[in-house]
């Protein structure tokens, strides 16, 4: 079957910087994507990568290596309005977007 | 501003009353997309259509029927909601469905069964 896994929930400190890590088994792959979702409302994209390597924007940065069946998105000098969901999705080889559960995010001051 | 819309955002329904979500989107997107997400969980695509090409999911239970009259609009009917339906809808659509299209979301439906 296909599966992503994340973490359930992480904690980080505001200004820090936290790595939320994504694996995945999927049949097929064209590409890997980041959304943020803030509680009660809908996703909103943040990343794509199709390639192995490491896709910078802004203070969010997004790793993939596809040998490993891996990704990471990297959050930079943390703010409050980070408190989100992060939902990790891989479009498999029928380009259907296979979801994980996400991972929420806790910032403390 | 280009967008995705749905109406509407809170919906309360009694057990076995239809009720009908609607999707409109300004994007001009070929793809639109329901899906259903309870709380804590991955979002489950439960249909999509490929300008009128309409997809179902295997897991998606008859309950469930779609519509998309024209490129704009596309709606969710659940025929007889059960407790088990109440969560939040999401309407997405995208340009394409080939890898890098990312989706666009609406706020969604919260939908409520008493």
């Amino acid at each position: 079957g296909q599966n992503i896994d994340q973490p359930t929930e992480m904690t980080a400190t505001e200004g820090a910087i936290v790595q939320i890590n994504c694996t995945y088994q999927t049949s097929g792959f064209n590409g890997l994507f980041w959304y943020q979702q803030h509680a009660g409302e809908a996703p909103t994209f943040l990343s794509y990568n199709v390639l192995d390597g490491l896709e910078e924007k802004g203070r969010f940065s997004s790793f993939l290596s596809r040998s490993k069946g891996y990704s990471y998105l990297l959050l930079k000098e943390l703010q409050m309005k980070d408190s989100a969901s992060y939902l990790c999705a891989v479009m498999d080889s029928n380009y259907q977007l296979i979801w994980g559960a996400g991972t929420k995010l806790i910032i403390k001051p | 501003d280009a967008m995705v819309i749905q109406n509407p955002r809170y919906q309360v329904t009694q057990f076995g009353k239809p009720v009908t979500l609607s999707c409109s989107q300004t994007l001009n997107h070929n793809v639109m997309y329901w899906y259903q997400q309870k709380s804590s969980q991955a979002p489950k695509l439960l249909f999509h259509y490929y300008d009128k090409d309409f997809n179902n999911e295997a897991d998606t239970p008859d309950n469930f029927q779609s519509r998309r009259p024209n490129t704009s609009f596309c709606f969710l009917d659940i025929r007889s909601p059960g407790l088990g339906d109440a969560a939040m809808y999401l309407c997405a659509t995208s340009a394409r469905t080939s890898g890098g299209n990312e989706q666009f979301f609406g706020p969604g439906t919260r939908l409520t069964v008493l």
